[in-house]
């Protein structure tokens, strides 16, 4: 059955960097899109960043754009999320989710359990 | 930017249906997915493509999208279904984009 694995969640000080993996098994990863979305505690759901089956396109939202690079390891079956410069207002659980069904609306169709990251001095 | 509204909040009777709306600009060039979030847990995907529901999820979830708005339907609503439900749509200056959320209460 298909499974997404966050990891690499923690507290960090203002600034710093961090880095989240998303470890994905039981279907073929180097098939499909992946998204990062984060929610803040108590808070709606927010897209953070996108990229292609292959890695060859990705995109980012406004908010995290120039700070956040998405990567992925087709070989190793792994999603990657390097934060830099995090603020407090990065404080959310970061999920990734699998892109389903439709490459033109890119749905996600299996979600992770998420990683929490708190940005606090 | 690109912005999907939704009311903050439903309520609804139990066996009764329940309507949510999503509204934002040119939603006729756009599809739109809904998502269940329940308290604790990762979101799951209940429609895409507008109108079309993924493998498990109840007949008595449907979607469409009328241009001007689109609307997630739950007929015979149950306890189990109190949830915040998000839409989505892909916008391509703004990315994925998600509406508020809707708390739907049954009760």
């Amino acid at each position: 059955q298909v499974q997404l694995v966050e990891s690499g969640g923690g507290v960090v000080q203002p600034g710093r960097s961090l880095r989240l993996s998303c470890a994905a098994s039981g279907f073929r990863f180097r098939g499909y899109g992946m998204h990062w979305v984060r929610q803040a505690p108590g808070k709606g759901l927010e897209w953070v960043a996108i990229i292609w089956h292959d890695g060859s396109k990705w995109n980012y939202a406004d908010s995290v754009k120039g700070r956040f690079t998405v990567s992925r390891d087709n070989a190793r079956n792994t999603l990657f999320l390097q934060m830099d410069s995090l603020t407090t207002e990065d404080t959310a659980l970061y999920y990734c989710a699998r892109i389903g069904y439709d490459t033109r609306a890119h749905p996600a169709d299996y979600w992770g359990q998420g990683t929490l990251v708190t940005v606090s001095s | 930017s690109f912005k999907l509204t939704q009311p903050p909040s439903v309520s609804v009777s139990p066996g009764l249906t329940a309507t949510i709306t999503c509204s934002g600009e040119r939603l006729a060039n756009k599809f739109i997915s809904w998502y269940q979030q329940k308290p604790g847990q990762s979101p799951l995907l209940v429609i895409y493509q507008d109108t079309k529901r993924p493998s498990g999820v109840p007949e008595r979830f449907s979607g469409s999208n009328y241009g001007s708005a689109a609307s997630l339907t739950i007929s015979e609503t149950q306890a189990l279904d109190e949830a915040d439900y998000y839409c989505q749509a892909w916008d391509s200056r703004s990315g994925l984009v998600f509406g508020g959320g809707t708390k739907l209460t049954v009760l």
